[in-house]
C-alpha cells in the first residue's frame, strides 16, 4: 500500500533555509522523486526532481537517501513569495501496478 | 508558450447535470493527467494517457466518470450524473517522455455541485 507523510505545516522566518521532508514506503526502485509547489488558485508546480543523492537547481536542493525511503527539499534563505504548499510526488510500484502517489502537501508560511 | 489550458474556471451546476470538463495540453507533450484536489483527499490522480491511450483509469471513482483525449490537443473529464460529492478543483497537467517527467499543470477547473 503506497504511504507519503509529509508534515501538515511549517512556519519559517524570512531568510532562513527551509527543509521539509517526505516520507515513502514502497517506492519504485528505478523511478524519480518530484516536488511542486502550489500557490493558492493555481496548478501545482514543478521545482526539482531527483533519484539519488543530492540534486539542486537555481531554487532549491533535493537530498535523497540511499535506500530512498524518504527525500528532503531544502530551500535557501526563503522569502514571503515561498509561502505555499510543497507537495512530493513519489512512484509507487508492486503487483504489477504502477501509481504516482502526491503527499497531502506542506503548507509554508514564511513570517516577515 | 502556452501551457496547459483547462476550461471552464468555474462550474456551478446542480445535481444530476452533466459536467464537461475541458483541457487542451501543452503542444508536443505525450501524456496527460487529470487529477481531482478537495482538502480532505489532497491531489488524487483520476486517469492519464500516452499518446491519447488511456493507460491508467484507476483513480477514476464511479462509472459517472468518464474521460477521452480524441486527439493530441484536446481532453474532457465527463460526469454524468453530477453529484453533490463531485464538488471539487479538477487539474489537467501534460508531460514530455514519460509520466513521472514534470508535469505542467493547469490552472485548474472550480467545480461546484448543488
Amino acid at each position: 500500500l503506497a504511504k507519503t507523510t509529509q508534515p501538515i505545516s511549517m512556519d519559517s522566518y524570512e531568510g532562513q533555509e527551509v527543509n521539509i521532508t517526505c516520507s515513502h514506503n514502497n517506492i519504485a526502485t528505478n523511478d524519480y522523486i518530484t516536488w511542486y509547489q502550489q500557490f493558492p488558485s493555481q496548478g501545482p508546480r514543478f521545482i526539482i526532481q531527483g533519484y539519488k543523492t543530492k540534486v539542486t537547481n537555481e531554487v532549491a536542493s533535493l537530498f535523497i537517501p540511499a535506500d530512498r525511503k524518504s527525500s528532503t527539499l531544502s530551500l535557501p534563505r526563503v522569502s514571503l513569495s515561498d509561502t505555499a504548499v510543497y507537495y512530493c510526488l513519489v512512484p509507487y510500484s508492486g503487483a504489477g501496478s504502477y501509481q504516482l502517489t502526491f503527499g497531502k502537501g506542506t503548507k509554508l508560511s514564511v513570517i516577515p | 508558450d502556452a501551457g496547459v489550458i483547462q476550461s471552464p474556471r468555474h462550474e456551478v451546476t446542480e445535481m444530476g447535470q452533466e459536467v464537461t470538463l475541458r483541457c487542451k495540453p501543452i503542444s508536443g507533450h505525450d501524456y496527460l493527467f487529470w487529477y481531482r484536489q478537495t482538502m480532505m483527499r489532497g491531489l488524487e490522480l483520476l486517469i492519464y494517457f500516452n499518446n491519447n491511450v488511456p493507460i491508467d483509469d484507476s483513480g477514476m471513482p464511479e462509472d459517472r466518470f468518464s474521460a477521452k483525449m480524441p486527439n493530441a490537443s484536446f481532453s474532457t473529464l465527463k460526469i454524468q450524473p453530477s453529484e453533490p460529492r463531485d464538488s471539487a478543483v479538477y487539474f489537467c497537467a501534460s508531460s514530455l517522455g514519460g509520466e513521472n517527467q514534470p508535469q505542467h499543470f493547469g490552472d485548474g477547473t472550480r467545480l461546484s455541485i448543488l
